[in-house]
């Protein structure tokens, strides 16, 4: 079990540019979770999959970002057109079906716009 | 909206001492879940507590739930430097995305 892996740990670009994070979540892991955390604050949902199906979308997740999952294994989170508020660290977590299952959070992806 | 409230959100406490960190969650939900992050690492799962007067212990941590008052308890006895990180609860709303608190930021002093 090597646990929820993003890539890349870190990321720099100017506003305007695009950007896209991978999660590979644990292997037997069919839920999958992406948040967004600022500095001093708790993470915020913004979208989660069962398998390869996005079954849910916070109104955080604006026409900008786009989330997918198309083999049921990793999944991508794309942003177009970065914004200075789009700075963040993004957590990807997963979990096993079930209402008492704890998600697993990777080590995020720090995200810094210039 | 879900809501969901932390008290402290800073504590400074010496070593040996014992503490409580409240949360607090504005609409009924019967699954709660506690975290701790240390800096620049992710969230590391604590216990997940399921029903009305669920109490789990793990070392000298230990949370509680009580629906009714919508109410987590964690509890820190005897504290240890090792404790000192930002500990978070978050709660589930039928969905499955997690609504989190703003965390307790703790320190724990030798």
């Amino acid at each position: 079990d090597t646990g929820v892996s993003q890539d890349p740990r870190h990321k720099i670009t100017k506003r305007g540019q695009n950007v896209t994070f991978r999660c590979d979540p644990i292997s037997e892991h069919n839920r999958l979770y992406w948040y967004r955390q600022t500095l001093g604050q708790g993470p915020e949902f913004l979208t989660y999959f069962q398998n390869e199906a996005q079954l849910e979308k916070s109104r955080l997740l604006s026409d900008r970002f786009s989330a997918e999952r198309p083999k049921g294994s990793f999944s991508t989170l794309e942003i177009q057109r970065t914004e200075q508020g789009d700075s963040a660290m993004y957590l990807c977590a997963s979990s096993l079906e079930g209402w008492n299952q704890p998600q697993h959070f990777g080590d995020g992806t720090r995200l810094s716009i210039l | 909206e879900l809501k969901v409230e932390q008290n402290p959100l800073f504590l400074s406490m010496q070593e040996g001492k014992n503490y409580t960190i409240y949360c607090n969650y504005s609409t009924t939900s019967d699954r709660l879940y506690w975290y701790r992050q240390d800096p620049g690492k992710s969230l590391e799962s604590l216990f997940v507590l399921l029903s009305n007067g669920a109490v789990k212990q793990e070392g000298r941590l230990m949370a509680s739930l009580d629906t009714k008052a919508r109410l987590s308890t964690l509890h820190i006895t005897a504290a240890v430097h090792d404790l000192s990180a930002t500990y978070f609860c978050a709660v589930n709303l039928g969905s499955d995305g997690l609504t989190f608190g703003k965390g307790t930021h703790l320190i724990i002093q030798p």
